[in-house]
């Protein structure tokens, strides 16, 4: 089946505690993608890739990193959460980054930090 | 400045009621794409439809339609006959040209319309 999948669904940290939530899809997807949602705020993008090695930065980059290692895979890193770090993270891919192509996303992450 | 404006916040009716989800856009793009996408109480999103800016035709989907008027930069979604699993939070969202966005294909969200389907 084809599905963008993330890992964890639910987690809950303290500040400043490192954490990592993984993306993969088995789609062989070039473009991936971060965004979040805020109530309020519907969903802002984060961080994005075209391919393998090459990421930008999207709307409300700070306080997030990425790698783009391998092609299904897009993690998305938390060197030092905050609580206004608190928020639901989904993942998405696309065939490619073009205008035209749908965006699929995964199941989400909601996140708490303390 | 925002780009997808989902000026209705909620909307709650009876179940069989007909309902219509409105979304304006802003762009400076002659191409683009525009979607919705539901989000049920479960929280996944869920793709409903895609539209480029160079078809105008209505768009009809079983209990479903979408009506896309670009001299108002509007693509409303109507919803036929609702049901309690109707309920969900929609989005619209804008795809603009990479020209504009550079070489990104992000999507622009608007704040979602929570919609709620009483039996």
């Amino acid at each position: 089946e084809a599905q963008v999948t993330q890992n964890p669904r639910y987690l809950i940290t303290v500040t400043g505690k490192k954490l990592t939530v993984t993306c993969s899809q088995n789609m062989n997807h070039e473009y991936m993608s971060w965004y979040r949602q805020d109530p309020g705020l519907g969903l802002r993008q984060i961080y994005y890739s075209m391919n393998v090695e090459v990421t930008d930065k999207g709307d409300v980059p700070e306080g997030y990193k990425v790698s783009r290692k391998e092609k299904r895979n897009f993690p998305l890193i938390l060197e030092s959460p905050s609580p206004n770090q608190t928020s639901l993270y989904f993942c998405a891919s696309s065939l490619y980054r073009t205008v035209q192509e749908t965006q699929y996303f995964g199941p989400g992450t909601r996140l708490l930090v303390l | 400045a925002q780009k997808v404006t989902q000026a209705q916040t909620e909307i709650s009716v009876v179940e069989k009621e007909d309902v219509t989800l409105d979304c304006v856009y802003e762009t400076r793009d002659t191409t683009y794409y525009l979607f919705w996408y539901k989000q049920p109480p479960s929280g996944e999103l869920v793709f409903l439809i895609r539209r480029n800016s160079f078809d105008e035709q209505n768009e009809i989907s079983g209990r479903y339609s979408w009506n896309f008027q670009k001299s108002t930069s509007s693509f409303n979604f109507t919803i036929t006959a609702s049901q309690v699993v109707d309920s969900a939070v929609y989005f619209c969202a804008l795809s603009e040209a990479t020209f504009t966005t550079g070489a990104n294909s992000k999507l622009t969200f608007g704040k979602g319309i929570t919609l709620s389907v009483r039996p």
